[in-house]
């Protein structure tokens, strides 16, 4: 089955710069990749997403690229702002199921 | 339109007795996921529903968790014999088809004393 490890497990910025998640997967048929923002207290919500079709794709100041060969993608957040500041979680899709396989997430907090 | 609801949205129990929480997902959503996530924690598959598909129980901690979908619409999740570590919250998602954004609910707080 897909195994999604997501890194770093914490993350501390100044505001104003970027931050950047990883996580790897291991089905190489994946095809979705999904990423939620959890702010404290709340239900996580979809930011961006991709699929396997594509290398990247752009939303303001979020982005998420994708490297199929490698197997991971990344959610890129330029010009951070305390209000990004939450639990971020990406997510692959497993190719037998189309179930998602959540990463265990990453806690980015911004400074102002 | 609605999005997915939850009840209740906070229980609190008494070790050993059982509980039912219960979701409604979008109307027309064929997929549904339930989710345990302990404070701090990440989100823990529970039990994922497809269409008319068996569901995927693999998440299942133990026998004392149980689950089902009524009509491809409503989804209920059983806990027998409540023990403290089941405290978390639990979170129900729905989809509209496979591998689609999922729309979580609001997520019902238990509590087992």
């Amino acid at each position: 089955g897909e195994n999604v490890e997501q890194h770093p497990s914490t993350l501390s910025v100044q505001e104003g710069d970027s931050a950047v998640i990883k996580c790897t997967y291991s089905d190489s048929a994946s095809n979705y990749f999904p990423w939620y923002k959890q702010e404290l207290g709340k239900r996580p919500q979809l930011i961006i997403d991709i699929r396997s079709n594509v290398g990247e794709k752009k939303d303001q100041r979020i982005a998420v690229t994708l490297n199929k060969t490698a197997k991971h993608f990344s959610l890129h957040i330029t010009e951070t702002q305390p209000e990004d500041s939450a639990v971020y979680f990406c997510a692959a899709s497993e190719s037998r199921s189309d179930k998602l396989i959540f990463g265990a997430g990453t806690r980015l907090a911004v400074h102002p | 339109g609605a999005g997915v609801s939850q009840s209740p949205s906070n229980k609190v129990t008494e070790k050993g007795k059982d509980v039912e929480l219960r979701c409604d997902p979008i109307s027309g959503h064929t997929a549904l996921y339930w989710y345990r996530q302990s404070l701090g924690q990440g989100l823990e598959f529970l039990i994922y529903f497809q269409g008319n598909s068996a569901p995927d129980k693999s998440g299942l901690p133990s026998d004392r968790f149980s689950a089902e979908r009524t009509g491809g619409s409503v989804s209920t999740l059983t806990i027998q014999r409540t023990q403290q570590e089941d405290s978390a919250v639990y979170l129900c998602a729905s989809s509209r088809d496979r591998a689609y954004e999922q729309y979580f609910g609001p997520g019902t707080r238990l509590t087992v004393t």
